[in-house]
């Protein structure tokens, strides 16, 4: 079946603005994850979603940053008021379940200018 | 402090030859290691994982891992041009899935024709 998707695949934007990235994990995965990565660095965790809850959001860099998931589908992450150390990649993997295997999508790729 | 942690390299190995890379984590609990390659500019891909003590071989590469130790590894043989990537080891803490996976920064290897 299909893989992890994401969307946009690039966005640019500008300082203050508010963008929503949106991901759809793999069909049946329960797992969903949200990671950054900004240039030249390792994968930084922001937040994990069984099902449509979020048992640990600390991993969130500000308050300007929410996601939510709606049941065991689509989930979007939202920056409010975009700062130019947003600009990353933003990438979102799925897994079956908690211990399982994660299989990473393709990436949002931010600029904010 | 939970960490994963990789030497950045670059690691230079000749065409053919075997490439080793390392990993180690601090958590004990831990119980499931992951490798993942990278290519500049595209997310991560999943390798090998390995639950559990002792070696897991699937083509060219083997995972290594030593709970003992917090050691894992990864064996490339007959290394190709290929393969120069960014490998993250990875490490799904004693949390489980509320703390997604813990990545280590990872190590560039490059294979030299």
């Amino acid at each position: 079946g299909a893989g992890v998707s994401q969307s946009p695949s690039n966005k640019v934007t500008e300082k203050g603005k508010d963008v929503e990235l949106r991901c759809d994990p793999i069909s049946g995965h329960t797992a969903l994850y949200w990671y950054r990565q900004r240039l030249g660095q390792g994968l930084e965790f922001l937040i994990y979603f069984q099902g449509n809850s979020a048992p640990d959001k600390s991993g969130l860099p500000s308050d300007r940053f929410s996601a939510e998931r709606t049941g065991e589908s689509v989930s979007t992450l939202t920056i409010q008021r975009t700062q130019q150390e947003d600009s990353a990649v933003y990438l979102c993997a799925s897994s079956l379940g908690e211990w399982e295997t994660q299989y990473f999508g393709p990436g949002t790729r931010l600029l904010v200018l | 402090q939970k960490e994963v942690e990789q030497n950045s390299g670059p690691l230079s190995v000749p065409e053919g030859a075997i490439a080793s890379l390392n990993c180690t984590y601090s958590d004990r609990g831990s119980q499931s290691f992951f490798w993942y390659r990278q290519y500049s500019g595209k997310s991560p891909e999943l390798i090998m994982f390995i639950y559990s003590n002792g070696d897991k071989e699937d083509g060219r590469f083997t995972a290594q891992l030593n709970k003992a130790s917090q050691y894992v590894s990864l064996l490339i043989r007959d290394s190709q041009p290929s393969d120069s990537a960014t490998y993250l080891c990875a490490v799904n803490l004693v949390g489980g899935g509320a703390d997604g996976l813990t990545f280590g920064k990872g190590t560039h290897l490059i294979i030299q024709p």
